[in-house]
This record gives C-alpha cells, structure tokens and sequence, in this order.
C-alpha cells in the first residue's frame, strides 16, 4: 500500500540525549514535512525539503536537524540542544511545493524524561 | 508565516445537526485546505479549494472561501458521531502552515 510511516510510535528518552524520527513514504513525492504539534498550539513547521540533497528551516528549527537522501526518506533528529522535545511529531509528503495536499504519517509521539 | 485560525476553538453539537468552522488568514495565498485530526492521529486531507474559487462540495462537506475578507469556512451537514475530531485550516502560500484548529464534539 502506498503510504507515509513514521516510527517509532511512541520514544522515551532521557534528557541529554539526541533522538532520530524515520519518516518514510513510497509515494513518489518530492517535497517533505516535518510538524511539531502540542496541546493548544497547532502545528508548527520544523523543516521541510522540496527535492533530495535541500532543506530549509521552518518557523522553529533550532534544536533540530534533518538529512535528505533519499527521495523516499527525510529522518528528523531532535537533538539535545532543543529546550523542550517532549511533543508529537508528525511527518508528511506532497508531490510539490506551493500547491497540492498533504499526506501525513501517524506521528511519533517523544518524551523527555 | 501565514497561518490560518479557526474559530470556535471548540464545538459540541448532537447528531444529525450542522457544524460550521470559520477559518481566517492575513496574506495571499494559491489554496486553502481543510484536514481532520482524529486524537492522536496524523492529519487526513479533506478538501482543497483554490484562491480562485468561492465554494466547493464534497459529500456532506461544503467549504467557501472569501478572499477578500480572508476567510474560508467548513459545514458538515447532518454530522455524524464519527464527525468527532480536530478540524484545521492551512492557507498554502510558499508552504503549508495550520492553526490551533476546531475541535469538533458530535454526542449521538
């Protein structure tokens, strides 16, 4: 089936310590999202790349970090610079930037202890 | 960045009525789109309406777009406990940015 995956499901970490989100879609889309979502505060850009080997910053990068090497993967590392990683993160894909919809992945749901 | 906001913040209806979500946005955009969040859930696309049209129907859905006022808004008609869901508007500019959206309560 064709689709977006994000694992893991649920990740608990220590504080400190970076983490790495996969995010994979065989969709045969060029562009990538990466989403914070917390309670009452919507969702919120991290990055996003529009085609393999770029990237750029959304509104709240700082503390994150992200590859894209591939067309079907774009993984999300929250590192240990980033004040407050506890949130739920979701991934999604579109076939080009500046128009069409967006397919999400179920999300991954991080907690720093 | 641009950012739509929904409005109310959160809506409890019974079965069968309509639900309308109002959706606002301050600069131009290509698109206006709608998504459904089930709880801990990731997004599903609804529906999509362009800057050059003013209404679009999709099954029980009805989306209007307003571009001169900047607003968009979302009926569900004879809405359906399975309705229940955060509903977000995202104006598409050069990406796609979402609000805090509408939490949508449907009691049977």
């Amino acid at each position: 089936d064709g689709g977006i995956t994000q694992s893991p499901k649920y990740l608990f970490r220590k504080e400190g310590q970076n983490v790495t989100l996969s995010c994979e879609q065989n969709l045969n889309h060029d562009a990538m999202y990466w989403y914070r979502q917390d309670p009452g505060q919507g969702l919120r850009l991290i990055y996003y790349s529009q085609i393999v080997n770029d990237f750029q910053k959304g509104d709240i990068a700082e503390g994150y970090s992200v590859s894209r090497e591939k067309k079907e993967s774009f993984p999300l590392t929250v590192t240990s610079a980033q004040k407050n990683p506890t949130a739920f993160y979701l991934c999604a894909s579109g076939e080009a930037a500046n128009t069409g919809e967006l397919f999400f992945g179920e999300g991954s749901r991080l907690t720093v202890l | 960045s641009q950012q739509g906001e929904e409005d109310p913040q959160a809506l409890s209806i019974q079965e069968g009525e309509n639900a309308t979500m109002n959706c606002s946005y301050k600069t131009s955009i290509n698109n206006l789109q709608w998504y459904r969040q089930n709880s801990g859930r990731g997004l599903v696309h609804l529906i999509l309406i362009r800057s050059n049209e003013r209404e679009k129907h999709s099954g029980r859905l009805r989306v209007t777009l307003d571009t001169s006022k900047k607003s968009s808004s979302l009926l569900i008609t004879a809405s359906r406990a399975a309705d229940t869901a955060s509903y977000f508007c995202a104006p598409r500019a050069s990406t796609l940015t979402f609000g805090k959206g509408t939490m949508l309560l449907v009691s049977p």
